[in-house]
């Protein structure tokens, strides 16, 4: 099956500063979303965004289908940024392949 | 979160017991997903529904089965819970076809001992 890598797994920032989370898979995706799922464990989604480049307020997201991969940035970290951030891939009618995560914490 | 209510939100049971966690939503979604998450595994799919009566495996079916008799609860069973089942347990829904946002309930987390 489809194989989903995400790096960094851990990233400390202080509050302010930009990061970049990348997702890497291994196959041809129509399906890519990122989620972020906060301290007490509840899972949001963030983009839905199969190619090409989305945002929303502080962060956006680009995939570029054609190399598999894509970048989930986060602009001006704030310490309510902290969790971790998945990335899902699928093809087809396929239920979503989550990676393992990376795990940001945003210190004051 | 969407219209999806999952119960219960928490469990302790012994192992061997018999187990049955239910997601109830109220979006008239077709899709209906279980996933269980782990330390190290991120979420993992368990089964999946794509329509009343009709489910499928994932990646982690063993030792778990799962029922759709109405478009709105998704029952997920163990049945004879092992040590190897603690974990926290998420259901997910999707519109029409697999392509539309994932939506989380709020997770249950289940304790064998």
């Amino acid at each position: 099956g489809i194989q989903v890598e995400q790096s960094p797994p851990d990233l400390i920032l202080q509050e302010g500063a930009n990061s970049t989370l990348r997702c890497n898979f291994s196959d041809s995706v129509n399906n890519l979303q990122w989620f972020h799922q906060n301290p007490w464990g509840q899972l949001i989604n963030l983009f839905y965004i199969p190619s090409g480049t989305k945002q929303n307020g502080r962060l956006s997201a680009t995939t570029v289908a054609t190399e598999r991969y894509s970048l989930l940035y986060i602009s001006s970290s704030q310490t309510t940024d902290s969790g971790v951030y998945f990335c899902a891939v699928g093809g087809g009618n396929t239920p979503l392949v989550f990676g393992k995560g990376t795990r940001l914490s945003v210190i004051a | 979160d969407a219209g999806i209510t999952q119960s219960p939100r928490h469990k302790v049971t012994e192992t061997g017991t018999p187990v049955t966690l239910r997601c109830h939503q109220t979006e008239n979604h077709r899709y209906m997903y279980w996933y269980r998450q782990d330390p190290g595994h991120g979420l993992r799919l368990i089964h999946y529904s794509y329509g009343v009566k009709d489910t499928d495996k994932g990646e982690v079916s063993d030792g778990y089965s799962v029922s759709r008799s109405k478009t709105e609860d998704f029952l997920l069973t163990l049945e004879s819970a092992t040590s190897s089942q603690t974990s926290v347990y998420f259901c997910a829904i999707t519109g029409q076809g697999a392509f539309n946002v994932l939506t989380f309930g709020a997770g249950s987390r289940l304790t064998v001992l």
